[in-house]
């Protein structure tokens, strides 16, 4: 079965703090994409990766594809940052995306 | 520049009833991703249309259907309403989605309860 798995599923952090969120599949991708949902349900991409590594700002989403594992960070996190981060993978076999189950980050002041 | 506009953004139907949402995408973006969240089995994909046509179907019931339009503006229908139908649907645009690497835009959702 394929799956997507995320860690952790809740994080706290102090304002400031450098957070990292993993996600791990299970066999080959063709892409995956990093996604931030605020409360209220809007999503919004933050990065679509295939390789290597892509910088945002305060976002590095980084990705080795051959221990099949990427992660999220965020530096000098923010409390704006608080949302829930989702990563979704595009299976090599197909076209569509298939969604982790997320990380709920909270960033205290 | 416009984004991904959903409507409407939130709506009760009645077991039995059905329910058309709309979503426009991006002006020049070809392609319309729908999605299904709901909180005991998070994001799913329900399908996606490039052109007009059904490029991508996920695992769910005939009971939900879309299409889509010249102008690329989708419509999904969910018929026979069900109490586990109630979710947040999101869609989202991309300039070809599919295989490609284009990024994609997602609406604000139609937040939809089934009573």
């Amino acid at each position: 079965k394929n799956e997507v798995e995320q860690s952790p599923q809740n994080l706290t952090a102090q304002e400031g703090e450098f957070i990292t969120i993993n996600c791990s599949y299970s066999v080959g991708i063709s892409a995956l994409h990093w996604l931030q949902q605020h409360p209220g349900g809007g999503i919004v991409s933050l990065f679509m990766l295939s390789s290597g590594k892509k910088k945002h700002g305060r976002l590095i989403a980084t990705i080795n594809i051959q221990e099949k594992h990427s992660s999220l960070h965020i530096t000098a996190s923010h409390p704006r940052d608080s949302a829930v981060y989702i990563c979704a993978v595009r299976w090599n076999t197909g076209n569509q995306f298939y969604f982790g189950t997320g990380t709920s980050l909270t960033v205290i002041p | 520049k416009a984004g991904v506009t959903q409507t409407p953004r939130y709506l009760i139907k009645t077991r039995g009833q059905q329910v058309t949402l709309s979503c426009s995408p991006i002006s020049g973006h070809r392609s319309v991703s729908w999605y299904q969240q709901t909180p005991g089995q998070g994001l799913q994909f329900l399908f996606e249309y490039f052109s007009e046509t059904q490029r991508n179907k996920g695992n769910f019931p005939g009971r939900f259907s879309g299409r889509q339009f010249s102008n690329s503006r989708s419509e999904m229908n969910v018929s026979t309403l069900e109490l586990g139908d109630s979710a947040l649907y999101l869609c989202a645009s991309s300039l070809v989605g599919g295989a490609s690497n284009y990024g994609y835009t997602f609406g604000s959702g139609t937040r939809l309860t089934v009573v």
